[in-house]
């Protein structure tokens, strides 16, 4: 079946433009997370959408950062006035979380590879 | 103090040979614990979670030790195909995982 996907799978922005960075999860999964992957480093996370609850933000570096998640669905991150230490790969994952399941199996999309010139 | 640490390595392993690495929670309260593999520029994907018990997975095996906060990933008989980081990956309360920076693996012929 279709796994997550993520657009645009490469994007170039020049230091003080806004982008935006959308993620369709898999149908069915109620948890969406997006991370940041900086060359070299571990997975930060930034931002974890569940349901209809309110997002975890606690991971957004600054309010440059936003997402947004439409219909439970697909989800948007945006990042303002975009910086050079903004450059890393934004994954996003998501997973099917439920009283029925124990399992808390996050599937990755491929990531978007982002660089600010 | 990072809440999930990991020796960056990387791990130089002969095929055939058998490694072993471990990952360190600081949060006493951790509930859920796994390994996950990403191979280069690609995504992380799950390779086993890792049960109170320890638990195999064919080559793989992973254990818990709550006591000292730790978890261990050992590898036997290692293929070429094992090279990767593997990603420690702790869950406390709540459903945020939190990832390690990662070990990395190279197996060598």
């Amino acid at each position: 079946g279709a796994g997550v996907s993520q657009s645009p799978s490469n994007k170039v922005t020049e230091k003080g433009k806004d982008v935006e960075l959308r993620c369709d999860p898999i149908s069915g999964h109620t948890a969406l997370y997006w991370y940041r992957q900086s060359l070299g480093q571990g997975l930060e996370f930034l931002i974890y959408f569940q349901g209809n609850s309110a997002p975890d933000k606690s991971g957004l570096p600054s309010d440059r950062f936003s997402a947004e998640r439409t219909g439970g669905s697909v989800s948007t991150l945006t990042i303002q006035r975009t910086q050079q230490e903004d450059s890393a790969v934004y994954l996003c994952a998501s997973s099917l979380m439920g009283l029925a399941t124990l399992s808390y199996e996050q599937y990755f999309g491929p990531g978007t590879r982002l660089t600010v010139t | 103090r990072k809440e999930v640490e990991q020796d960056p390595g990387p791990f130089n392993v002969p095929e055939g040979a058998t490694v072993a690495f471990n990952c360190t929670y600081s949060n006493s309260a951790s509930q859920s614990f796994f390994w996950y593999r990403q191979d280069c520029r690609k995504e992380p994907k799950l390779l086993m979670s890792v049960y109170s018990s320890g638990n195999e997975d064919g080559r793989f095996t992973a254990q818990l030790n709550r006591a000292s906060q730790y978890i261990s990933l050992l590898i036997r008989d290692s293929k070429l195909s094992d090279s990767a980081t593997y990603l420690c990956v702790v869950k406390a309360a709540g459903n945020k995982l939190t990832f390690g920076g990662g070990t990395r693996v190279l197996v060598k012929p």
